[in-house]
């Protein structure tokens, strides 16, 4: 079983639509969880961070982390064509390395 | 933008030759991490640099090595390339060894042929 499990999609939304993302976890020793945001042909951009259980809101974006069911999501309200990318999750162990999911590709059609 | 660079943006070499990519950190970041993104996956870890010595290293042969200097900057060498080293190199940078946000450069795309 890998670390962190993500569906590669791509995931089809219409403008406005909200949209949820979606990772599992199997090392119940993770504690900080992100999301990070890739354009194509670009390096990674940060989106979320948060380190407890519950959500966490910036804007558009909610992140949601669950540690007793070892899973967290993100949800974009609003989507718009811009937010069309890859978003990988990803979770830093403590020891300062990041584990990444597949990425998730997201397409927002106007 | 993240204030961290990286060249050349493209290369292509073949395979057994050797590869040099840099980095150049944000100001003031002294730890710096390489991931490997190849097509249609998610970064993986290749190694870390805190204060120019490695200090965590990924699941990557020793061919992978790396440098990093006193004013943070950063090489990241690959010797005798292999096809699957076809991939994005990804450097990182952060202001210490805890878990303070990573910001990334755009990328190095190397091909090997």
């Amino acid at each position: 079983q890998k670390e962190v499990e993500q569906d590669p999609g791509p995931l089809s939304v219409p403008e406005g639509a909200i949209v949820s993302l979606n990772c599992t976890y199997s090392n119940s020793a993770f504690q900080y969880f992100m999301w990070y945001r890739q354009y194509s042909r670009k390096g990674p951009e940060l989106l979320m961070y948060t380190y407890s259980s519950g959500n966490k809101e910036d804007g558009r974006f909610t992140a949601q982390v669950d540690k007793s069911s070892k899973y967290i999501s993100l949800f974009i309200r609003d989507s718009q064509p811009s937010d069309s990318a890859t978003y990988l999750c990803a979770i830093d162990s403590g020891y300062s390395t990041l584990t990444f999911g597949k990425g998730t590709m997201l397409l927002v059609s106007p | 933008e993240t204030g961290v660079t990286q060249s050349p943006t493209h290369l292509i070499k073949t395979r057994g030759q050797q590869v040099t990519l840099r980095c150049s950190s944000q100001s003031g970041h002294n730890t710096v991490s390489w991931y490997q993104q190849a097509l249609g996956q998610g970064p993986q870890f290749i190694f870390q640099y805190y204060r120019e010595e490695e200090n965590g290293r990924g699941n990557f042969p020793p061919r992978f090595s790396g440098l990093q200097f006193p004013n943070y900057s950063s090489e990241l060498n690959v010797n005798a390339l292999e096809l699957d080293d076809s991939a994005l190199y990804l450097c990182a940078s952060r202001p210490g060894q805890g878990t303070d946000t990573q910001y990334f450069g755009p990328g190095t795309r190397l091909t090997v042929l």
